[in-house]
């Protein structure tokens, strides 16, 4: 069964510091997200991405994040100055023109 | 604003016990409703799925909802739970290909 991939599993990184989280999202799909859960709450949506193009953000989503389609198959999020309050876990989805959306396993990001 | 509300933190059951998870939501149109699980550890899995059509859902594990416009609840149920259903359970609701969550229900189960 298809699914989606994301890498790495676990990223440390120093405040300051920029991450890049990568996702493969499943290969028939058209619509992207990503979505952050700080470690006890909920689960937060980011960004959606659709044709090449941001169709939806949200207020967390400002100028540190950005996201891109860099070939056929990747989705990347990058945080470009990293805040002790970005540490979450990071989930990438995939949909067709559903509402179903599948997520990755997650990526775990520590800033310390 | 659209918003989902999970009113049970943790919810303890014993073994071979029936469940009931609930979810209330905010919304202005015919929503899309989702329950999603979370072992420890995991990523979301997709439980089940409401569009339209039978208010009454089925999906994976044996878990079924119902969505009931009047009361804007789309609880989640269970006949018999088993010590691998323990975990976390997202509700969500689809809007403007997001979706919006609500706060997570623990569920333990007792031996």
């Amino acid at each position: 069964e298809p699914e989606v991939t994301q890498t790495p599993s676990h990223q440390v990184t120093q405040m300051g510091q920029e991450v890049i989280l990568r996702c493969v999202p499943i290969s028939n799909h058209l619509y992207f997200y990503w979505y952050r859960q700080i470690l006890g709450q909920k689960v937060e949506f980011l960004v959606s991405f659709y044709n090449n193009e941001i169709s939806e953000k949200s207020e967390i989503f400002d100028d540190q994040f950005s996201v891109e389609r860099p070939d056929g198959s990747n989705f990347t999020l990058k945080i470009r100055s990293t805040k002790l309050e970005d540490s979450a876990m990071y989930f990438c989805a995939s949909s067709t023109e559903s509402y179903e959306q599948y997520f990755g396993p997650g990526t775990r990001l520590t800033v310390t | 604003a659209q918003s989902v509300t999970q009113p049970d933190i943790h919810i303890t059951v014993s073994e071979g016990a029936s469940l009931e998870l609930r979810c209330n939501y905010s919304y202005g149109a015919t929503p899309y409703l989702f329950w999603y699980v979370q072992s420890p550890g995991q990523g979301l899995q997709l439980l089940l799925k409401y569009f339209s059509g039978d208010t009454l859902v089925q999906g994976i594990k044996g878990f079924e909802a119902e969505f009931k416009r009047s009361q804007s609840s789309f609880n989640l149920r269970k006949p018999s739970v088993h010590w691998s259903d323990a975990a976390e359970y997202f509700c969500a609701v689809g809007s403007n290909y997001q979706l919006i969550w609500g706060a997570g229900t623990k569920l333990i189960i007792k031996p």
